[in-house]
């Protein structure tokens, strides 16, 4: 089974703070990606990852910037953490190349930003 | 902006009843569409994904049928039981191939009373 983990479940962080969330898969997938889920607004795309030192932009990038130095680890950094940044982070992979690009979510970590 | 839209947004049923809900997404550019149920305190998990129009799939008590022309899919739970309760998620792919974005709508949310 694919197994994607993330670092913390939840996070309680304070204005301005550097923010770093972890997420790693198993199962050597290519790509990677970033969502934020709150109330009303669904599953929202941040970045999303489809190889090692790539990546894109999804739809509310700002804020947000990403990382990955190795095909299994994608990180998500909130540079300078904001308040309207508390919400429910997924992490998410899916094989490359391939048509039935179904995707495999972490647990989530629920991040407070006081 | 490509829109996604689920509905109802949420549903209350008794057990042993049957029910449905609705996903609706742009007919043009069509890649897949996939079916996401998510419990609560858990990961969302794959249900369903679907490429042709006309497509049905099924998994136990849970089917979906899809019309790619008209630009929706029905998401079927025949005898619905308390552990089905879950919110029910479809995304739409415009991308396909290596990249797989989706395009989430906001979710069905079941609740199925004993």
């Amino acid at each position: 089974d694919v197994k994607v983990t993330q670092s913390s479940r939840y996070l309680v962080k304070r204005t301005g703070e550097k923010v770093f969330l972890e997420c790693v898969q198993d199962m050597d997938h290519e790509n990677m990606f970033w969502y934020r889920q709150d109330p009303g607004l669904g599953l929202r795309l941040i970045y999303f990852s489809y190889d090692v030192k790539m990546k894109e932009k999804g739809d509310i990038p700002e804020g947000y910037s990403v990382s990955r130095e190795k095909k299994e680890r994608f990180s998500l950094i909130l540079e300078s953490a904001s308040t309207n940044q508390t919400s429910m982070y997924l992490c998410a992979s899916s094989l490359g190349g391939v048509y039935e690009g179904e995707q495999y979510f972490g647990p989530g970590t629920r991040l407070t930003v006081t | 902006i490509l829109n996604v839209e689920q509905s109802p947004q949420s549903l209350h049923v008794q057990e042993g009843d049957s029910t449905n809900f609705t996903c609706s997404f742009p007919s043009s550019n069509f890649y897949a569409l996939h079916w996401y149920r998510w419990e609560t305190a858990k990961s969302p998990e794959a249900l369903f994904v679907m490429t042709l129009n006309g497509d049905e799939k099924k998994k136990g008590r849970i089917s979906a049928t899809l019309n790619t022309k008209e630009g929706y899919s029905y998401l079927y739970i025949k005898g619905s039981q308390p552990e089905d309760s879950a919110t029910y998620l479809c995304a739409f792919d415009g991308y396909g191939g290596s990249q797989g974005n989706l395009i989430f709508g906001k979710g069905t949310k079941l609740s199925v009373k004993p």
